[in-house]
């Protein structure tokens, strides 16, 4: 099935650390959703990006969508203990206008 | 989030049956999604419903049928010809952005 190519599929890092992570995609896409997972919840929305180009800011969060609109990149300034979790970028457009996620970059910070 | 009911949030079932999940909705929104989430792995989508009276399946719609017969209330029911049904599912609707229910997690013994 279809799914967005998200990478890298895990980091360990230490408190205090500056992790970024991206999704690719072969099609085009007119939105552009971050979110994160705690275990055994639902994914909770962090930013959402509806323009090629735009930059967006949530507290330590940083998320752009890709000019070429296939691709879009989470930063997370200065982790913090309770940013452990998995992230999941999903992408939606094309004909049928459907919402795909992608793999998945699980995120463990050590304190 | 807020808005999406998901009930009950751990079900157990023999294999072979029939079984259905619930997903309510108060959001007001047009479409939406059930997705199947297996350990270590990304949301897959089942089936998704852009409007009442109309759904299509998504990437693994096999073994599962959906009905939406009402804006707020998109069942999806694992039915037995679904192989591999043990999984965490999510419902959810989609205006803009999407916002997810709390999750089922369906356990076949």
């Amino acid at each position: 099935g279809q799914q967005l190519n998200q990478s890298p599929q895990s980091m360990f890092i230490q408190e205090g650390e500056d992790v970024s992570m991206n999704c690719t995609s072969s099609s085009i896409f007119n939105t552009w959703l971050w979110y994160k997972q705690d275990p055994g919840e639902g994914p909770v929305l962090l930013i959402a990006l509806y323009k090629a180009g735009e930059l967006t800011s949530n507290g330590r969060l940083t998320a752009q969508f890709g000019i070429t609109r296939k691709d879009s990149f989470l930063n997370i300034s200065a982790s913090i203990p309770s940013d452990v979790g998995i992230y999941f970028c999903a992408g939606q457009g094309g004909a049928t206008n459907k919402l795909i996620f992608g793999t998945g970059t699980l995120l463990a910070v050590q304190p | 989030d807020g808005g999406i009911t998901q009930s009950p949030k751990y079900l157990f079932r023999k294999e072979g049956q029939n079984v259905t999940l619930s997903c309510e909705q108060n959001l007001n929104h047009d479409a939406m999604y059930w997705y199947r989430q297996d350990p270590g792995q990304g949301l897959r989508l089942i089936y998704y419903s852009q409007i009442v009276n109309d759904f299509q399946k998504g990437d693994i719609a096999e073994g599962y049928s959906v009905s939406r017969e009402k804006k707020e209330s998109f069942p999806l029911t694992v039915t037995s010809a679904q192989k591999n049904p043990t999984a965490f599912y999510l419902c959810g609707t989609v205006e803009g952005k999407a916002f997810f229910g709390q999750g089922t997690r369906l356990t076949v013994v």
